[in-house]
């Protein structure tokens, strides 16, 4: 099993371009979620969901797209990143009867 | 909103010496998982604890749920070099939901 991972490991986009941030796992987990975290604080919850075909917002959902299509996967669209969208971003899974959240080694992303 | 604050920000201790962060919740928090990032890495689930007053250890640390379920404590006795890191709490406010609200961290740092 590789778990939960991320791509890319870094990247730098200008104001006004539009990315998707890439989160796959292969433990055939239902429930995946997105976080942000800045620097000196904790994670903040963007969007996640329950099984393919389901998401709901998280704390912080403003300028972000998601969409399950698969139980694998569970892409982030920024749509038209601003500097505010500059942070770590980490995808999760959740290891079902457990609640135990199993998290992919993050993409940190800087917006000019 | 809710918010889940911790206690202190930052810690530096001498190894040997004991250590505890306190996280302190809003609202009632139906579960509470504790969570060590090290420096450039991600969250890595450490425990889950359930019931009100509820008191688990693994080796060294010792981590309890207050009675109102709306703070909590983790405790490392005799600290060492590879205790260094970030250590959140997190809970969702309601049962059976996955909308898990992390609190600010206490960065640790060992003096050898």
């Amino acid at each position: 099993n590789a778990g939960v991972t991320q791509t890319p490991k870094f990247q730098v986009l200008k104001t006004g371009q539009s990315m998707t941030l890439q989160c796959a796992q292969d433990m055939n987990h239902e429930y995946m979620s997105w976080y942000r975290q800045d620097p000196g604080m904790g994670l903040r919850l963007i969007h996640y969901s329950v099984g393919a075909g389901i998401t709901d917002q998280g704390e912080v959902p403003n300028g972000y797209n998601v969409s399950r299509s698969t139980t694998e996967d569970f892409p982030l669209r920024l749509l038209s990143a601003a500097p505010s969208q500059t942070s770590v971003y980490f995808c999760a899974s959740i290891i079902p009867g457990t609640d135990t959240q199993y998290f992919g080694p993050g993409t940190r992303l800087t917006v000019l | 909103g809710q918010q889940v604050m911790q206690i202190p920000q930052y810690q530096h201790v001498q190894e040997g010496e004991d250590f505890t962060t306190y996280c302190n919740s809003s609202t009632t928090l139906s579960n509470i998982q504790w969570y060590k990032q090290r420096p450039g890495g991600h969250p890595v689930f450490l425990i889950q604890l359930v019931k009100s007053g509820e008191v688990k250890k693994q080796k060294r640390l010792t981590f309890q749920f207050g009675e109102a379920k709306k703070n909590s404590s983790l405790h490392i006795t005799a600290t060492q070099t590879t205790d260094v890191g970030t250590y959140f709490c997190a809970g969702p406010p309601t049962s059976g939901t996955y909308k898990y609200i992390f609190g600010t961290g206490t960065r640790l740092k060992v003096l050898a």
